[in-house]
């Protein structure tokens, strides 16, 4: 079975400051892996997606995530965040041929002023 | 712009009432689901459609049915409302012939219910 552990509940940093948001999964076969954002009162929306091919992937709002197989992460990383990234952001995962897409818990990213 | 619509952002309901929960994508989606969010647990699943009248239960489907009778619509019933059921619930579609699960998933903006 699939799990992903997002390893910081809560990130607080400033405005114009890097941020990196930790994500590691658990699975025997190979998997398709997601970050979503979800902006306060709102649905989820996808931020990026890595289904294969390179590594390195870039999303929406300046978001990037590197997909590390050896290690089974799949961070996300922003140099520069604005207070509107204020938000909460999921990783996600699905097995290779899966039906069943696993979340991970969750990161609250606080940017202050 | 694929569009997800939930039929309310609140609602509150007592112990006891069946509650019924309205989903309607306008993207001619194959699959649709129903989670539940709850604070520190991230996204459970609890059921998810993957074709009219067709169903699959997810992680949590104790206490709840879903029902599929047109491709848009996916609806999520709690039979008999209980307190721990007090959550956020999150509706979501993908474009996903041949059943390939992979694709994006589109959320709607949430339901917040309440049982009292």
């Amino acid at each position: 079975a699939q799990s992903v552990t997002q390893l910081d509940s809560q990130v607080p940093v400033f405005e114009e400051a890097p941020v990196e948001l930790r994500c590691n999964y658990s699975s025997s076969v190979s998997v398709y892996l997601f970050w979503y954002v979800q902006y306060p009162n709102q649905g989820l929306q996808l931020l990026l997606k890595y289904l294969s091919g390179s590594t390195l992937v870039k999303g929406i709002n300046g978001f990037e995530a590197e997909f590390n197989k050896s290690q089974t992460s799949f961070h996300l990383r922003k140099p520069s965040v604005h207070i509107s990234d204020t938000a909460e952001y999921f990783c996600a995962v699905i097995r290779t041929g899966g039906f069943k897409t696993i979340f991970g818990a969750g990161t609250r990213l606080f940017v202050k002023a | 712009d694929v569009k997800v619509t939930q039929s309310s952002r609140y609602l509150v309901k007592r112990t006891g009432e069946k509650v019924f929960l309205e989903c309607v994508q306008d993207m001619d989606h194959e699959n649709m689901f129903w989670y539940r969010q709850d604070p520190g647990l991230g996204l459970r699943l609890i059921y998810f459609s993957y074709d009219v009248k067709m169903k699959e239960k997810g992680d949590i489907p104790e206490g709840y049915s879903v029902s599929r009778e047109k491709k848009e619509r996916f609806s999520l019933i709690l039979e008999s409302a209980s307190t721990n059921q007090t959550s956020m619930y999150l509706c979501a579609s993908s474009l996903s012939p041949g059943q390939n699960f992979q694709e994006t998933q589109y959320f709607g903006p949430g339901t917040r219910l309440l049982v009292l």
